[in-house]
């Protein structure tokens, strides 16, 4: 049980466009579910908290219209890169928190790598 | 949330106890204490969990002393497979979202 999912695993996208990752829990309703980014050799780094049926709340220097993040229903959340450039280039991972479970009873997915060129 | 800090990195060889230990010592009353592992190009995999004195499960022991300011994730006999980064985190119960350090990088080696 408690099996995340992300979708795709990895894409290749051209710089200017837009690219939307899903993270769906599987087997288990997420109230909440949080977008991580991380670069090569560095830890995990928390981009925003996204809660089922409100606006995301974004960690500070997180460009909130670049990365937009939809959490439409207890089951799925999307991130969305707008008009990506090669900066953005990172494995993106997402967890989800089960409803009513504790903070720290998080379950992640298996992460997309973006490539932008 | 309670900052933690880990050695960098630690060596090994295969078949060794290896023995990571992490500071927490702002730690609140509330927090537990969860270590994830992840391989490269992986997202971040549960390993244990727990509150205070000792936890074992079938991959790991964690040890916590009383004033709970400190833990330490126990591999047993490790393999080539556990070569990873260990994340050591400590949680809160006001719904915000794990915060991850730097991390132990652990090498084995045949």
């Amino acid at each position: 049980g408690a099996v995340v999912s992300q979708h795709p695993s990895w894409v290749i996208c051209k710089s200017g466009t837009s690219v939307k990752i899903e993270c769906r829990s599987l087997d288990f309703q997420a109230t909440t579910m949080f977008w991580y980014r991380q670069f090569p050799k560095q830890s995990l780094m928390l981009m925003a908290t996204s809660n089922e049926g409100s606006k995301a709340t974004y960690e500070q220097g997180v460009e909130k219209d670049k990365f937009l993040i939809n959490h439409a229903s207890l089951t799925l959340s999307t991130l969305t890169v707008t008009s990506a450039h090669p900066e953005d280039s990172s494995f993106y991972i997402c967890s989800a928190r089960r409803a009513g479970g504790r903070t720290d009873e998080q379950y992640f997915g298996p992460g997309t790598r973006l490539t932008v060129t | 949330l309670a900052k933690t800090t880990q050695p960098i990195s630690m060596d090994s060889y295969e078949g060794q106890e290896v023995n990571i230990t992490c500071s927490h010592n702002n730690i609140a009353t509330n927090d537990y204490i969860t270590w994830y592992q992840q391989f490269p190009s992986q997202g971040p995999r549960f390993i244990i969990q727990g509150y205070k004195t000792k936890v074992t499960n079938e991959v790991a022991s964690l040890f916590i002393p009383a004033d709970r300011k400190s833990s330490t994730l126990s591999l047993p006999r490790v393999s080539l497979s556990d070569t990873a980064v260990y994340y050591c985190l400590v949680g809160e119960q006001a719904g915000t979202a794990l915060i991850f350090g730097k991390g132990t990088t652990l090498s084995v080696s045949s």
